[in-house]
């Protein structure tokens, strides 16, 4: 098993260009999410989901969109991009919340908006 | 919202000795408090966790401890070994009010001093 992937691994955009971070897990997990993770903060929450199909906001989702439509991905797009979103971002997935909540990560994407 | 404070941000030890990292939280209905390890470019790492109806767990040199009336969880590294210098994060999950995810610390920077 992979486990839970990331594409692409870095990337450089100039403010207002647009993109779409992957994140897959082939570990038959309902719940996704996305954190980003900055020097001193740690990691925050963006969006997330509970199922294909489904989606919400954490705690620092302005400037962000997100998209479930097979239960193995989850992608994660910025439409304007602004130097503020630099960022390393981590994807992870858990099984369940009651039985095992345990999350994994992926390997992050290191982005750098110009 | 969730809020979890973490102390210190940096612990530096001598191999062999102790080290305990302590973290708040404000929601009292939070019910999972996992423990990463996260080194330098690498993704975080689930090392122990706990849940809500557990007062202490360990796992071979780290332990960690939870007091729900209190409100704080801290974890525990004995015998500390070279392998063990890096970043720890502390978590609490919440769940409620049609909000889900783990709310970080800022994190510890552990240095094991030779």
């Amino acid at each position: 098993n992979a486990g839970v992937t990331q594409t692409p691994k870095f990337r450089v955009l100039k403010t207002g260009q647009s993109m779409t971070l992957l994140c897959a897990q082939d570990m038959n997990h309902e719940y996704m999410y996305w954190y980003r993770q900055d020097p001193g903060m740690g990691l925050r929450l963006i969006h997330y989901s509970v199922g294909e199909g489904t989606t919400a906001k954490g705690e620092v989702p302005d400037g962000y969109n997100v998209s479930r439509l097979k239960k193995q991905n989850f992608l994660l797009g910025l439409e304007s991009a602004a130097p503020s979103q630099t960022s390393v971002y981590f994807c992870a997935s858990s099984y369940s919340i009651g039985g095992a909540p345990e999350q994994f990560f992926g390997p992050g994407t290191r982005l750098t908006v110009l | 919202g969730e809020n979890v404070e973490q102390h210190p941000s940096t612990l530096s030890v001598q191999e062999g000795d102790s080290a305990v990292i302590k973290c708040t939280y404000s929601d009292s209905a939070s019910n999972y408090f996992p423990w990463y390890k996260q080194e330098l470019g690498k993704r975080p790492q689930l090392i122990i966790d706990i849940r809500s109806n557990v007062g202490e767990k360990k796992d071979q040199r780290i332990a960690v401890t939870l007091n729900k009336t209190a409100k704080h969880f801290s974890l525990h590294i004995t015998e500390t070994q070279p392998e063990d210098s890096a970043v720890y994060f502390c978590a609490a999950r919440y769940s409620g009010g049609g909000a889900d995810g783990l709310t970080f610390g800022k994190g510890t920077h552990l240095i094991i001093q030779p």
